[in-house]
C-alpha cells in the first residue's frame, strides 16, 4: 500500500506570513511529486510539480523535495487570504500512471 | 484549449439505482483517471484508461466500472448504488500517463453524486 501522509490541519497563518505544508510518502522509488490546491466545492488545481531533490520556486510558492527522507514540502510566502484552501500532495507511482494523494492540509490565512 | 469537462455536474439518485458519469479530457490527452472524493477518505483512485483499455484499477468493488471510447472520452458507471457512494467524482486527464512520469493530471469540475 503506497501512502502519502499530510497533516490535516487546520493550519492558520496571518496574512503576509509564510505557510509551510508538509508531506511524506512511503514508496521510496517514487519520482514525481505534485502539489494541488483545492478550494471548497471546487476541483483540485495544480500549483507545483517537482522531480529532483532540492528547491523549486514559482512566484510565492516553493516546493522542496528530499527523496532520501521521502519528504516533500510546499512553502507559501507572503500568504494571502485567497490562499485559504486545502492543499493536496500527490505522488505518481512508478507502477502505472496512478497518483496517490494525501488527505490534504486545510490552510486558513487570517487577514 | 478547453479543459476537462464532466457531465452531469450534480446528480441525485436513490439506493439500488445505477448511474453513468461522463468525462471529456483535454484535447490530445489519451489517459483518463477517475477518483472518488469524500470528506473522510480524501481522493481515492478508481481506475485509469488509456487507448480504450483499463490500465490501472484501484481498490473498489466491481459495482464501479468504466470505459473509454476511441475519442478518449470516458464514462464510469456505478450499479446498485449505496448511501456510501455519495461523493464528488473527479475525472483527470493527462497526455500519455507514463508510470512515475512528469505529466500533470488536470482535473475536471467533478460530478457531485448524492444517494438517498
Amino acid at each position: 500500500q503506497k501512502e502519502v501522509e499530510q497533516n490535516s490541519g487546520p493550519l492558520s497563518v496571518p496574512e503576509g506570513a509564510i505557510a509551510s505544508l508538509n508531506c511524506t510518502y512511503s514508496d521510496r522509488v517514487s519520482q514525481s511529486f505534485f502539489w494541488y490546491r483545492q478550494y471548497s466545492g471546487k476541483s483540485p488545481e495544480l500549483i507545483m510539480s517537482i522531480y529532483s531533490n532540492g528547491d523549486k520556486e514559482d512566484g510565492r510558492f516553493t516546493a522542496q523535495l528530499n527523496k532520501a527522507s521521502q519528504y516533500v514540502s510546499l512553502l507559501i510566502r507572503d500568504s494571502q487570504p485567497s490562499d485559504s484552501a486545502t492543499y493536496l500532495c500527490a505522488v505518481n507511482s512508478n507502477t502505472g500512471n496512478q497518483f496517490y494523494f494525501g488527505t490534504g492540509t486545510s490552510l486558513t490565512v487570517i487577514p | 484549449k478547453a479543459g476537462v469537462t464532466q457531465t452531469p455536474r450534480y446528480l441525485i439518485k436513490t439506493r439500488g439505482q445505477q448511474v453513468t458519469l461522463s468525462c471529456s479530457p483535454i484535447s490530445g490527452h489519451r489517459s483518463v483517471s477517475w477518483y472518488q472524493q469524500t470528506p473522510g477518505q480524501g481522493l481515492q483512485f478508481l481506475f485509469e484508461y488509456f487507448s480504450e483499455t483499463q490500465r490501472n484499477k484501484g481498490n473498489f468493488p466491481g459495482r464501479f466500472s468504466g470505459r473509454q471510447f476511441s475519442n478518449s472520452r470516458s464514462e464510469m458507471n456505478v450499479s446498485t448504488l449505496e448511501l456510501g457512494d455519495s461523493a464528488l467524482y473527479l475525472c483527470a486527464s493527462s497526455l500519455e500517463g507514463t508510470s512515475g512520469g512528469q505529466e500533470t493530471q488536470y482535473f475536471g469540475p467533478g460530478t457531485r453524486l448524492l444517494v438517498l
